[in-house]
């Protein structure tokens, strides 16, 4: 069956440093993957979406890469703040062209 | 002030009653969908529309029914068949048929008992 996997466990970082979080993924191939971000008690926000094709994608202290041979997307915080902290999602697309979401990584950034 | 509102942010509702939530947006997305997410989980698809009076099960469709009269709007009712309706129901909408760069609402926070 089709499975995400996002790191349940918190991720507790230091201010100013980069924050990587993970995503893989088992039994299908995703078209695009797409994060979100969701705060306690509120809806995800869209952060970015990957294709394919892409390797790669940024939008500003943001970075996503897409390995479609691992089956692996990791979404990188630069020069993190406190204010990054949340519970991340990714979500790639299925054979339905619907969504699935993992259930996201939490992020604490400490100052 | 253009975005995605549902109502309301909390429901109580005793057993055996069926209960409608609300989703209204004004983006003029064609695509709207309705998401259950429980305590430390992922978000899961109940229900989407493409279209206007058009609307297609998701992974977990039983126990809720939909309608979709308007663009603007998309109910969901849960239904007493739901057997374990308690949780944080998210109403999202989308340009893309195909469930790119979705915009979410507040959520409605549904508590049975």
């Amino acid at each position: 069956s089709q499975k995400i996997e996002q790191n349940s466990e918190a991720l507790n970082i230091q201010e100013g440093k980069t924050a990587t979080l993970t995503c893989n993924y088992t039994n299908y191939s995703p078209a695009y993957l797409q994060w979100y971000r969701q705060d306690p008690g509120r809806g995800p926000v869209f952060l970015l979406l990957i294709r394919e094709n892409e390797k790669e994608k940024r939008k500003e202290r943001l970075k996503v890469t897409f390995d479609t041979t691992l089956k692996q997307s990791l979404f990188h915080i630069t020069a993190s703040q406190p204010a990054d902290s949340a519970t991340y999602l990714c979500a790639p697309n299925n054979a339905g062209n619907m969504l699935t979401f993992g259930g996201g990584t939490r992020l604490m950034v400490k100052p | 002030d253009g975005g995605i509102t549902q109502s309301p942010k909390y429901l109580f509702r005793k057993e055996g009653q069926n209960v409608t939530l609300s989703c209204e947006q004004n983006l003029n997305h064609d695509a709207m969908y309705w998401y259950r997410q429980d305590p430390g989980q992922g978000l899961r698809l109940i229900y989407y529309s493409q279209i206007v009076n058009d609307f297609q099960k998701g992974d977990i469709a039983e126990g809720y029914s939909v309608s979709r009269e308007k663009k603007e709007s998309f109910p969901l009712t849960v239904t007493s068949a739901q057997k374990n309706p308690t949780a944080f129901y998210l109403c999202a909408s989308g340009t893309g048929v195909d469930g790119r760069e979705q915009y979410f609402g507040p959520g409605t926070r549904l508590t049975v008992t």
